[in-house]
């Protein structure tokens, strides 16, 4: 069984300034982990993913993320937002075995002032 | 053109009707999956497919039915709707090998009075 946590519901920020959206998984086997955002009365698309080789993965929109295997982690970070950023993002982890279903987690509203 | 379409994108109806909800794909994936949206809870798995003959119950699939007519095509049924099935569907596709991402429809919000 696998299940993914992330730890911000809401996350406001303000323009220009970094962020995080934090992540925590938890698998028995090896895993694919994914960040897909959706927009406002949108579907998901995929922001980057992790499949195997360098943990730092980058993403559209400049997000970047890092997958620590030791924390079970694979938080998403930008370092300066824009208005546009604002959306609801959506972690996710599949496991590599043949089942490959996706977990999603609850998501973390991010929101962005001017 | 979308390569994940669903229809309808809005439904209202009302308690005990049948109602289904249909999902294409022009990806030439073999694996179709249907998902249920509810605010503060993410994104639930309900059926999913991994080839026209292969189909599998998710978490939360009582009261839900599917069919896989072909590769393309996958539809979600709800065979007597209740209120608390008033949320977002969504349809989604991915590669059988290797393993990667899900591509997702547009959604369909149901609203079941």
């Amino acid at each position: 069984a696998q299940s993914v946590t992330q730890l911000d519901s809401q996350v406001p920020v303000f323009e220009e300034a970094p962020v995080e959206l934090r992540c925590n998984y938890s698998s028995s086997v090896s895993v694919y982990l994914f960040w897909y955002v959706q927009y406002p009365n949108q579907g998901l698309q995929l922001l980057l993913k992790y499949l195997s080789g360098s943990t730092l993965v980058k993403g559209i929109n400049g997000f970047e993320a890092e997958f620590n295997k030791s924390q079970t982690s694979f938080h998403l970070r930008k370092p300066s937002v824009h208005i546009s950023d604002t959306a609801e993002y959506f972690c996710a982890v599949s496991d590599r075995t043949n089942a490959g279903k996706s977990t999603f987690g609850d998501g973390t509203t991010l929101t962005v002032k001017p | 053109d979308a390569d994940v379409t669903q229809t309808p994108r809005n439904r209202i109806t009302k308690t005990g009707k049948r109602i289904m909800l249909e999902c294409s794909q022009t990806k030439g994936h073999d694996r179709m999956y249907w998902y249920r949206q509810d605010p503060g809870l993410g994104l639930r798995l309900i059926y999913y497919s991994f080839d026209v003959k292969d189909i599998n119950k998710g978490e939360i699939s009582d009261g839900y039915s599917v069919s896989r007519q072909a590769q393309a095509k996958f539809s979600l049924s709800l065979e007597s709707a209740i209120p608390n099935q008033t949320a977002l569907y969504f349809c989604a596709t991915s590669r059988d090998f290797p393993l990667s991402e899900q591509f997702f429809g547009p959604g369909t919000r149901l609203t079941v009075l």
